[in-house]
């Protein structure tokens, strides 16, 4: 079992919708949360980090952590076709170094 | 946040040959990460680079494969040594900056192709 499950997708949504990608993990020593974008061709940016559980708003973009169901995730209002990229979810223990990725989910955001 | 340059940013080699990969932060870091993404797969680490010490390596790779250089806290190379088809894929570099709550920073990457 890996340590971090993402659907690849690839998910396609019209302009304008709510987006939600989400990761599941089995590591209960993770206790940073990364969420990653990634366009073609690119290096990965970091678009959202939180600690532990709970939620942290940044214009459109949510991120949600439940470290009681190991579940996160990043939701994206009002979706644009510039969002269409790769997001690749990552964690981190709290003493580590070592980012664990998810494989990424491919959103496309079409007009 | 730090601006990383790494180069090249895309090769095509021949079996067998090897490549050296560079990464330039414009500021000074303590940490640089060596990443490998296959096609279609996560981000894997390959190495954790250190300055002044040898590189610690993860399970699955090793120096003689993948010689690692951190002669500073701004520079590191990573070398694809005896390449081979499989080895095929795009390499990355990171750099930590605590300053920014644990935000790790990626270069664009190398997109290697072994022929």
């Amino acid at each position: 079992q890996k340590e971090v499950e993402q659907d690849p997708g690839p998910l396609s949504v019209p302009e304008g919708a709510i987006v939600s990608l989400n990761c599941t993990y089995s590591n209960s020593a993770f206790q940073y949360f990364m969420w990653y974008r990634q366009y073609s061709r690119k290096g990965p940016e970091l678009l959202m980090y939180t600690y532990s559980s709970g939620n942290k708003e940044d214009g459109r973009f949510t991120a949600q952590v439940d470290k009681s169901s190991k579940y996160i995730s990043l939701f994206i209002r009002d979706s644009q076709p510039s969002d269409s990229a790769t997001y690749l979810c990552a964690m981190l223990t709290g003493g580590g170094n070592k980012l664990t990725f998810g494989t990424g989910t491919q959103l496309k955001v079409e007009l | 946040s730090a601006v990383i340059s790494q180069k090249p940013s895309r090769d095509i080699c021949q079996r067998g040959t090897s490549l050296t990969i560079q990464c330039q932060v414009d500021s000074q870091v303590t940490m640089m990460f060596w990443y490998r993404q296959q096609p279609g797969q996560s981000l894997t680490l390959i190495a954790t680079a250190n300055q002044g010490s040898e590189a610690t390596y993860e399970s699955g790779f090793v120096i003689d494969k993948f010689p690692i250089s951190r002669p500073n806290l701004t520079f590191s190379t990573l070398t694809v040594s005896n390449m081979s088809p499989e080895d095929s894929s795009i390499y990355l570099c990171s750099v930590e900056f605590r300053e920014t709550n644990y935000g790790y920073t990626f270069g664009s990457g190398t997109r290697l192709t072994v022929v």
